[in-house]
């Protein structure tokens, strides 16, 4: 049964710092690999995809990398900003209809 | 122009009532799903729907029916709401199955007294 974790669950910086969210599973074969972002009361915002055969993708300031044999995934963020605040969600495409989703960290970037 | 849209926002009801979430999408996806986020702002998948086809239903009682009358479509019944029904439930949508980009909805808040 696949299982996915993120650490840390919680995480604050100051504002300009580039920072790194993990999120493991525990099932390395997944279709692919999902970043999200949650606003407080608000849906899910899809970040990047990665593919099962890719490595990474970038977006902006954001750069994902997947290492399916570790059963890891990071996502890290380039000189953080106070608008970069919120909850980070990885996704894994577990099956060919299902996403089993993590426990999410929650981002605070002070100014 | 919402990509996937839910209705309604706020959902406030008593132990017992029978009641329905709508979705809608206009990216033309073949694929749409439910899914609970709990107090906790865990998110779990409850159903998965292609072509207006039921695909996977994970262990969900019963008291809920999802229905497809279309591809842009997939609602959610909920009959005898009971108190840990209370969640936010987002419908989303994606091309392939989970091979593409899942889009979601802005959710639907239900709260059970």
């Amino acid at each position: 049964k696949q299982e996915v974790t993120q650490i840390p669950a919680a995480l604050s910086v100051p504002e300009g710092e580039n920072l790194v969210l993990n999120c493991s599973f525990t099932d390395s074969a997944i279709y692919n690999l999902q970043w999200f972002r949650q606003d407080p009361g608000k849906g899910l915002t899809s970040l990047l995809l990665i593919q099962s055969s890719q490595r990474e993708q970038t977006s902006g300031r954001l750069n994902a990398s997947l290492d399916k044999s570790s059963g890891r995934s990071t996502l890290y963020i380039a000189a953080s900003q106070p608008g970069d605040s919120a909850t980070y969600l990885c996704a894994v495409g577990s099956g060919t209809y299902k996403y089993i989703f993590g426990t999410g960290t929650r981002l605070k970037v002070l100014a | 122009d919402t990509a996937v849209s839910q209705t309604p926002k706020y959902l406030v009801t008593q132990m017992g009532n029978d009641k329905s979430i709508k979705c809608e999408q206009n990216l033309g996806h073949d694929t749409m799903y439910w899914y609970k986020q709990d107090s906790k702002k865990f998110l779990k998948i409850m159903f998965s729907y292609n072509n207006k086809e039921l695909i996977i239903n994970e262990t969900v009682p019963n008291r809920f029916s999802p229905k497809s009358p279309d591809k842009a479509h997939l609602n959610l019944h909920i009959n005898s709401l009971e108190l840990g029904d209370s969640a936010v439930y987002f419908c989303a949508s994606s091309q392939v199955a989970a091979q593409e980009t899942q889009y979601f909805g802005p959710g639907t808040r239900l709260l059970v007294l």
